[in-house]
């Protein structure tokens, strides 16, 4: 399978507990999105990278929030002190950007997403 | 920052029928509307977009259509089949501000 992957695809963490989630892109793409949906809503933004670079964060991405992409690849979503309204569906998406436009409208493909329940 | 609102929130229609969804956009900056098809569980899947360069397009059974004047777009899906029930999303801008959603459900 050559989509975007995430993992794990269903977290259960008690309040206060730390957690992180991971995003694998469609190989060649060198942007990557997250995105946080909750139930009966569309998703929303928290950030993006170009390659290792993030290049934009919404206001939604708490301090508790931080995401990483160290090469370029894969990414990472860490949420620390876990508390029950984090609890939703965190979804990843990649595409391809070209000519290094920062705000060009390249195709996002959307990953399964990781559904994080916060007790 | 970019709104879009979209309508219905629910639409039920019988198979074979035709199925319309709106949405509405306040950014006159906004160049990009993709439409999504989400199933229970899944990500969001990519089913049509559309740049504002042109004004409409199709594909197979699906079609965009977007007025930037009045900031409005709309998705068009023809000869509805029961797989086409699931959570329709509309987007706007690069960094995909989406619409509520709206659940369309085609009756055998």
């Amino acid at each position: 399978d050559t989509g975007v992957s995430q993992d794990p695809r269903h977290k259960i963490t008690k309040r206060g507990q730390n957690v992180t989630f991971r995003c694998d892109p469609i190989s060649e793409h060198n942007r990557l999105y997250w995105y946080r949906q909750t139930l009966g809503q569309g998703p929303e933004f928290l950030t993006y990278f170009q390659n290792e670079a993030q290049l934009e964060k919404s206001r939604l991405l708490s301090n508790r929030f931080s995401a990483e992409r160290p090469k370029g690849s894969f990414s990472t979503l860490e949420i620390q002190r876990t508390e029950q309204g984090d609890s939703a569906m965190y979804l990843c998406a990649s595409s391809l950007a070209g000519g290094g436009a920062h705000r060009s409208t390249d195709t996002q493909y959307f990953g399964p997403g990781t559904r994080l329940t916060v007790l | 920052g970019e709104n879009v609102e979209q309508h219905p929130s629910t639409l039920s229609v019988q198979e074979g029928d035709s199925a319309v969804i709106k949405c509405t956009y306040s950014d006159s900056a906004s160049n990009y509307f993709p439409w999504y098809k989400q199933e229970l569980g899944k990500g969001p899947q990519l089913i049509i977009d559309i740049r504002s360069n042109v004004g409409e397009k199709k594909d197979q059974r699906i079609a965009v259509t977007l007025n930037k004047t009045a900031k409005h777009f709309s998705l068009h899906i023809t000869e509805t089949q029961p797989e086409d029930s699931a959570v329709y999303f509309c987007a706007a801008n690069y960094k995909l501000s989406f619409g509520a959603g709206t659940t369309v459900t085609v009756r055998a």
